[in-house]
C-alpha cells in the first residue's frame, strides 16, 4: 500500500521568506499524481499545487513551486516571499493514476503546520 | 453557493445518538468521499463512490455507513456515535477517467465538525 511520510509537525518562516516543507511517499506504481492542498484556520481544503508523475518538469502555481524527485520519492513544496496568509496546515497527498477498484483514492500525510512571522 | 455543500457545519451531540452528516455538490462528478481528520493524523478515508451503485469501504469504515441517494448526495451515517468519533468530516467530490478535465483533482466541502460527548 502506497504511504505518504510528511517528517515537519511544524515549521516557521519569517515573513517575505522562503520555506521548504518536505514530503516522502512510498509507492511500487510509475503512474500517480501527488499534491499539497493548505488547510487554513478555515479548515477548507485548498489545492495548492499539483505534479503528476510522468511528467519531469517541476510544477509551479505564483509562490508556491515543488522539487519533484521521483527516484527518491521526494516532493518537497517551496513557497517563495511568505505572506501572513500562508500560515495553514499543508498536506501532501498521493493518488495513483488509475481508476479501477481503490486505485484514484487519495492518500494523505499527517501535515506540517507552518507559521509565517511578521 | 458552494459546490460541495456538507450539512450541517457543526454538530454536538451524545454517545449513543444516530447521527447523519450531508453532503450535496453541483460538480457534477461521478465520485464523492467521505474523509475524517483527526489532528495529528491526516485525512483518512472512510467511505467513497463512484456512482449511485458503487459504494466501497475505505481505511477506517467500521461504526460508519453510507448512502448514495443520488449522483449530486452522498450521506454519511454514525448509528450509534461514541467519544473517539468527534473529528471533523471531509466530503469530497471528483471526476472519473483521466479524459476528463479535473478528473484527478478533490473539490472538497467545507467540513462538518462532530463532537460526542
Amino acid at each position: 500500500a502506497q504511504t505518504v511520510t510528511q517528517s515537519q509537525p511544524e515549521m516557521s518562516v519569517q515573513e517575505a521568506e522562503t520555506v521548504t516543507l518536505s514530503c516522502t511517499y512510498d509507492t511500487s506504481e510509475s503512474d500517480y499524481y501527488l499534491f499539497w492542498y493548505k488547510q487554513p484556520p478555515s479548515r477548507q481544503m485548498i489545492l495548492v499545487i499539483r505534479q503528476e508523475a510522468y511528467k519531469q518538469q517541476n510544477a509551479t502555481e505564483n509562490r508556491f513551486s515543488v522539487n519533484f524527485q521521483k527516484a527518491a520519492k521526494s516532493f518537497s513544496l517551496k513557497i517563495s516571499d511568505s505572506q501572513l496568509g500562508d500560515a495553514a496546515m499543508y498536506f501532501c497527498a498521493y493518488r495513483s493514476a488509475g481508476y479501477g477498484g481503490s486505485q484514484g483514492n487519495l492518500i494523505f500525510g499527517k501535515g506540517t503546520k507552518l507559521s509565517v512571522k511578521p | 453557493d458552494a459546490d460541495v455543500t456538507q450539512t450541517p457545519r457543526n454538530r454536538i451531540t451524545k454517545t449513543g445518538k444516530r447521527i447523519m452528516l450531508e453532503c450535496s455538490q453541483t460538480k457534477g462528478h461521478d465520485r464523492m468521499y467521505w474523509y475524517r481528520q483527526d489532528p495529528g493524523l491526516g485525512l483518512r478515508l472512510i467511505y467513497y463512490s463512484f456512482d449511485v451503485k458503487d459504494i466501497n469501504k475505505g481505511e477506517i469504515s467500521d461504526g460508519y455507513s453510507v448512502s448514495r441517494q443520488a449522483q449530486a448526495k452522498f450521506s454519511l451515517s454514525l448509528e450509534s456515535a461514541i467519544p473517539n468519533q468527534t473529528a471533523l468530516y471531509f466530503c469530497a467530490t471528483s471526476a472519473g477517467g483521466r479524459a476528463r478535465p479535473g478528473a484527478n483533482v478533490l473539490t472538497f466541502g467545507a467540513g462538518s465538525r462532530l463532537t460526542v460527548l
